[in-house]
């Protein structure tokens, strides 16, 4: 089963407006924590956002907020105000558990932002 | 800027050949791992080092190979090059690699094997 899943493989957004990219998760572990990154066709994942899943309130940097409903295993990423400037691919992905263990990525979702 | 730089940017090479990539970390971070990118996917793990020894390895044979240093750069080498080793090698590092820790990626290695 895949551990992480992002079912849009595209989206495209106007200027200004607000957008919504979806994943879910698939964990047995009751400890574990959820990234959002942004890849520009530079190449680097730049950390947006993050969420623990003992964390009670939804994560929120500037722009982005992370809705996140632990029963149905979501984590979606909310862009407010789109800027041209955020048309990238967009990565989920969890660490699972506690100490040093790996990222797990989904398989993105590219964003466009339209003038 | 993250503060991790991996060289070359770019690299072609044949099938059979050997390579090595090269990272420098973000100073004052003990953790290196190393993902792999094909295009169009998500990040791949393929293994993560920590003080120098290797601290977890993903689904990768052993012609993927690593080291760390004590200035906690890191390399990673691929023998035996094929076809489908051709992805963007990504690079991080964090300072313990902790469950709430964020990862501070490269801008990668592109590897084109041919």
């Amino acid at each position: 089963a895949q551990k992480i899943t992002q079912t849009q493989p595209g989206m495209f957004v106007q200027e200004k407006e607000a957008v919504t990219l979806d994943c879910t998760y698939d964990t047995s572990d009751q400890s574990y924590g959820l990234f959002w990154y942004k890849q520009p066709s530079s190449g680097e994942m730049i950390f947006l956002i993050y969420q623990g899943s003992y964390d009670e309130q939804n994560a929120t940097e500037g722009r982005y907020s992370l809705n996140f409903q632990k029963a149905r295993k979501s984590a979606n990423l909310v862009i407010s105000a789109s800027q041209l400037g955020d048309s990238a691919m967009y990565f989920c992905a969890m660490r699972e558990g506690t100490g040093r263990r790996a990222l797990t990525f989904g398989s993105g979702t590219r964003l466009q932002v339209q003038p | 800027e993250t503060g991790v730089t991996q060289s070359p940017t770019h690299l072609i090479k044949t099938r059979g050949q050997q390579v090595t990539l090269r990272c420098s970390s973000q100073s004052g971070h003990n953790t290196v791992s190393w993902y792999q990118q094909a295009l169009g996917q998500g990040p791949q793990f393929i293994f993560q080092y920590y003080r120098e020894e290797e601290n977890g390895r993903g689904n990768f044979p052993p012609r993927f190979s690593g080291l760390q240093f004590p200035n906690y750069s890191s390399e990673l080498n691929v023998n035996a090059l094929e076809l489908d080793d051709s992805a963007l090698y990504l690079c991080a590092s964090s300072f313990r690699g902790l469950t709430n820790e964020k990862l501070f990626f490269g801008s990668g290695t592109q590897l084109s094997v041919l």
